[in-house]
């Protein structure tokens, strides 16, 4: 059963574009929304992410977008680089920042020059 | 880099062996999160441990089983290895609840 739903699974875009990622969640429990980028051969590493008292954060060239009652969130990457280029998973969780994270699917970035 | 330590980086096995999967935390973290990530199922949660002792449970089979020592550092044990079970598993840690999870290189296991 999967909780965490995640769009596009690929994207390609050009450089200096904004390139846009869809999650939606069922569990009304989570409340805690991180974003992770993995590149080829490593482990995912936190980006950026959200509670559900807000309904946007940002981070430099990142941003979160939160919508609790359609259930949905999203990640922005503004003046989107070739050095972007990674897969990306939206993830959910409850309680506490630090407990079991459930992921979307994934989402491979292209960013074209 | 993450801080978290996993080893091997690659393990190659057989069908029906078994392996020993470690994980060294980040200095301090007393949590320990183990994942599989495999291209049908994506990142599956397996199992965490707080300070030496179980504190949740996700899709693990019987045949895996994990531990976290006294140092806080922690082994991923699979057994009666099947095809199926070639997979990248990560390692991720925390400090206390409130924190968040930081993820080791993974290992790399393929099952001949």
């Amino acid at each position: 059963q999967q909780q965490v739903k995640q769009s596009p699974q690929s994207l390609i875009v050009q450089k200096g574009g904004i390139s846009i990622i869809n999650c939606a969640y069922e569990n009304t429990a989570f409340d805690y929304f991180p974003w992770y980028q993995q590149f080829p051969g490593k482990g995912p590493a936190l980006l950026i992410a959200i509670r559900p008292d807000v309904s946007e954060k940002k981070e430099g060239r990142f941003t979160i977008s939160f919508n609790k009652s359609a259930k949905q969130f999203s990640l922005h990457i503004m003046d989107s680089q070739p050095g972007d280029s990674a897969t990306y998973f939206c993830a959910a969780s409850t309680g506490n920042a630090g407990n079991m994270l459930t992921f979307g699917g994934g989402t491979r970035l292209m960013v074209k020059p | 880099d993450s801080g978290v330590t996993q080893t091997p980086k690659h393990l190659i096995t057989a069908t029906g062996q078994r392996v020993t999967l470690r994980c060294s935390p980040r200095s301090g973290d007393l949590s320990v999160y183990w994942y599989q990530q495999s291209l049908d199922q994506g990142l599956q949660f397996l199992i965490q441990y707080y300070n030496g002792e179980e504190r949740a449970k996700g899709n693990i089979l019987e045949r895996f089983s994990a531990q976290q020592f006294p140092d806080l550092h922690s082994e991923l044990n699979l057994s009666s290895l099947e095809l199926g079970d070639s997979a990248l598993y990560f390692c991720a840690s925390s400090g206390d609840p409130n924190t968040e999870a930081f993820f080791g290189q993974g290992t790399r296991l393929t099952v001949v």
